[in-house]
């Protein structure tokens, strides 16, 4: 079994539409993460939970919502989808000192 | 502000070639970097790391990097390529909190394996 599961793995949807990316790990890990790859950018990060009621905003929150639903799962919304908001999404989970491990990612496309 | 730069976009070498892909950090404080490989249309895995120590690094698949200080680099190597080596490479530094999940990434450079 994979260590982070993103689900879709990848979905098409339309501008103004509201759609949930979800992330769920068996690792253990307390810390974890959401990113968004861009060609030629590199991937930066979105948002950032350290504990369930600890939610934290990355580089690029704007247009972005989060919910650490459990240890294991942190959710990333997008309220109204853009265009500019296709891009592939990467979940990644961490603990203090151990390396972080990233999920297979998600590919998002808003038409 | 803490930053990454890969200042080779696209890269090909020929199959047994060494290689060498250039990595420049900006950060003020030791910092923890990572260099990850990305396979097309799969996720990231992590080559090797440096927190401390040595500061030749080893890592899998055959690469290795150096951390160097006073030029702020750590450049990612690999004394003969094979063609599945072709992929998109990152390198990324975290912070020195011990939060390593929390990382800045360089642009990528895509390696392209000539036979």
């Amino acid at each position: 079994d994979a260590d982070v599961t993103q689900t879709p793995r990848n979905r098409i949807t339309k501008t103004g539409k509201r759609i949930m990316l979800e992330c769920s790990q068996t690792k253990g890990h307390d810390r974890m993460y959401w990113y968004r790859q861009d060609p030629g950018l590199g991937l930066r990060l979105i948002y950032y939970s350290f504990d369930v009621k600890d939610i934290n905003k990355g580089e690029i929150s704007d247009g972005y919502s989060v919910s650490r639903q459990a240890q294991a799962k942190f959710s990333l919304s997008l309220e109204s989808a853009i265009p500019n908001q296709t891009a592939l999404y990467f979940c990644a989970t961490s603990d203090p000192n151990r390396d972080p491990f990233f999920g297979p990612g998600t590919r998002l496309t808003v038409l | 502000a803490q930053s990454v730069t890969q200042p080779d976009i696209h890269i090909t070498v020929s199959e047994g070639a060494s290689l060498e892909l250039r990595c420049n950090y900006s950060y003020g404080a030791t910092p923890y970097l990572f260099w990850y490989v990305q396979s097309p249309g799969q996720g990231l895995q992590l080559l090797l790391k440096y927190f401390s120590g040595d500061t030749l690094v080893q890592g899998i698949k055959g690469f290795e990097a150096e951390f160097k200080r006073s030029q702020s680099s750590f450049n990612l190597r690999k004394p003969s390529v094979h063609w599945s080596d072709a992929a998109e490479y990152f390198c990324a530094v975290g912070d020195g909190s011990g939060n390593t999940g929390k990382l800045i990434f360089g642009q990528g450079t895509t390696l392209q394996v000539k036979p």
